[in-house]
């Protein structure tokens, strides 16, 4: 079983802070890492697959890091709004069809 | 292109009784995964699947579940004998099979079993 921590597990900022969190995962055998939000009484949707040591997705506001070799992805969220606020979940499949784990997740809270 | 179906959305079940969850996949989609949220915590893999395969279920439990994903038809998350812990919401996703080129998971939006 994967070992797949996320940091902080909750978060509450202003809305127009910036913010991010980690995702801490183990580095051997890396294959991909997805980023999924998850807002209250909806279900889960990608935000971003990432593959590759150093790679850099964006969308909107949010963007994301990777780094496989130390076993870590950043999530960025640059001034925050209401709409923001969901549960940000981090799943590192260990191969191209192995399950799919999730870390436990950040909640994120903007308070308007 | 309907999404990942889920139902019933809403199942209530007295212990004892047997509860059963089902998914129909996205068109196209051909590996189906269950996941289960208790209260206060977050997603928690149970089995995947693909059609008349169970790839893993490494996080079923030994006993009372039971999971299949048949030819024709959805996959179904079967519950025998409910308890009260069994009560939370399952989550069922779907893939393709070239998963890693589109990259994400397809979730439908839940099944909340609540056992009295």
């Amino acid at each position: 079983i994967l070992n797949v921590e996320q940091s902080p597990q909750s978060l509450h900022v202003q809305e127009g802070d910036s913010t991010n969190f980690t995702c801490s995962f183990p580095s051997s055998n890396f294959y991909a890492l997805h980023w999924y939000r998850w807002e209250t009484a909806k279900s889960p949707e990608a935000l971003f697959v990432m593959t590759l040591n150093g790679d850099e997705k964006k969308k909107g506001r949010i963007s994301a890091t990777l780094n496989t070799k130390e076993g870590y992805s950043y999530l960025y969220i640059k001034g925050s709004q209401p709409e923001d606020s969901a549960t940000y979940l981090c799943a590192p499949p260990g191969t191209s069809y192995d399950k799919v784990i999730f870390g436990p997740g950040t909640s994120l809270s903007v308070i308007p | 292109n309907a999404g990942v179906m889920q139902n019933p959305r809403h199942l209530v079940r007295r212990r004892g009784q047997e509860a059963r969850l089902r998914c129909s996949p996205m068109k196209g989609h051909s590996h189906v995964y269950w996941y289960r949220q208790l209260p206060e915590e977050g997603l928690k893999f149970m089995v995947y699947l693909q059609k008349e395969n169970i790839i893993d279920e490494s996080g079923m439990p030994k006993e009372r579940f039971s999971a299949e994903f048949p030819k024709e038809g959805p996959s179904i998350l079967r519950i025998q004998q409910v308890v009260r812990g069994d009560s939370a919401a399952y989550f069922c996703a779907s893939s393709p099979p070239d998963r890693w080129e589109t990259g994400e998971l397809f979730f439908g939006e839940g099944s909340r079993l609540t056992v009295l």
